[in-house]
């Protein structure tokens, strides 16, 4: 059973389109983060949401948290090539000791 | 580089033998994860240490997976009796876990196994 859903699975745009990915979950977390990967890499953290309802900015980067602090979206505004990646939303377990697990991850594509 | 840093990078291995993959954090980090990842998909939580002690191993885990982070500092991943299914990249993470903050996941490069 997947804790953490993400959707889409894959995506593939054109250059300059906007995009909003999703991260869903029946679960309450602590904080939720969003990492990105590249292939070969270890993923990189981009963004930590705490409160429900938080929205934070990162460039044309968009993050938005729940109110019940369940599910989060990230929004991107006019996709670049260099956005391409793994997108992977990460949930702190309130009820495991703050462990932390992944979802599946959004394959973006970014095409020139 | 004081980065979290995974031994061997790559190993290849023949099904039943046995693999031992070490992780060494960042120093000051009190939390060291495991995670299993397969292409295109997120990783998978395996296991986590707070200092010395192991919190939690997934339940999907056999009992052919060990590890072990003996005096809080480097962790170590054994597989005994690899099987083809064990074949992925074996992730380490640390991070400084504050109050009920998670604090940032900070991975190795990872650890790829391809058992044959």
């Amino acid at each position: 059973t997947q804790l953490l859903e993400q959707s889409p699975q894959f995506l593939s745009i054109q250059e300059g389109e906007n995009l909003t990915v999703y991260c869903n979950s029946s679960s309450v977390f602590s904080s939720l983060q969003w990492y990105r990967q590249e292939p070969g890499e270890g993923p990189v953290l981009l963004v930590t949401v705490v409160t429900g309802g938080e929205v934070k900015k990162l460039k044309r980067l968009t993050f938005q948290f729940g109110d019940a602090r369940k599910d989060s979206s990230l929004h991107i505004t006019a996709a670049q090539p260099g956005d391409t990646g793994l997108y992977l939303c990460a949930g702190g377990m309130k009820t495991s000791y703050d462990k932390v697990i992944f979802g599946p991850g959004t394959s973006l594509s970014v095409i020139p | 580089d004081t980065g979290v840093s995974q031994d061997p990078r790559h190993k290849i291995t023949k099904r039943g033998q046995n693999v031992t993959f070490r992780c060494d954090p960042i120093s000051e980090h009190n939390r060291l994860y495991w995670y299993r990842q397969t292409l295109g998909q997120g990783p998978e939580f395996l296991t986590y240490f707070q200092n010395e002690a192991q919190l939690e191993k997934s339940r999907l885990l056999s009992d052919r997976f060990s590890a072990e982070r003996p005096k809080g500092s480097f962790s170590t991943l054994e597989i005994q009796r690899t099987e083809q299914g064990d074949s992925a990249m074996y992730l380490c993470a640390s991070s400084l876990l504050a109050g009920s903050n998670t604090g940032e996941l900070f991975f190795g490069e990872g650890s790829r196994l391809t058992v044959l």
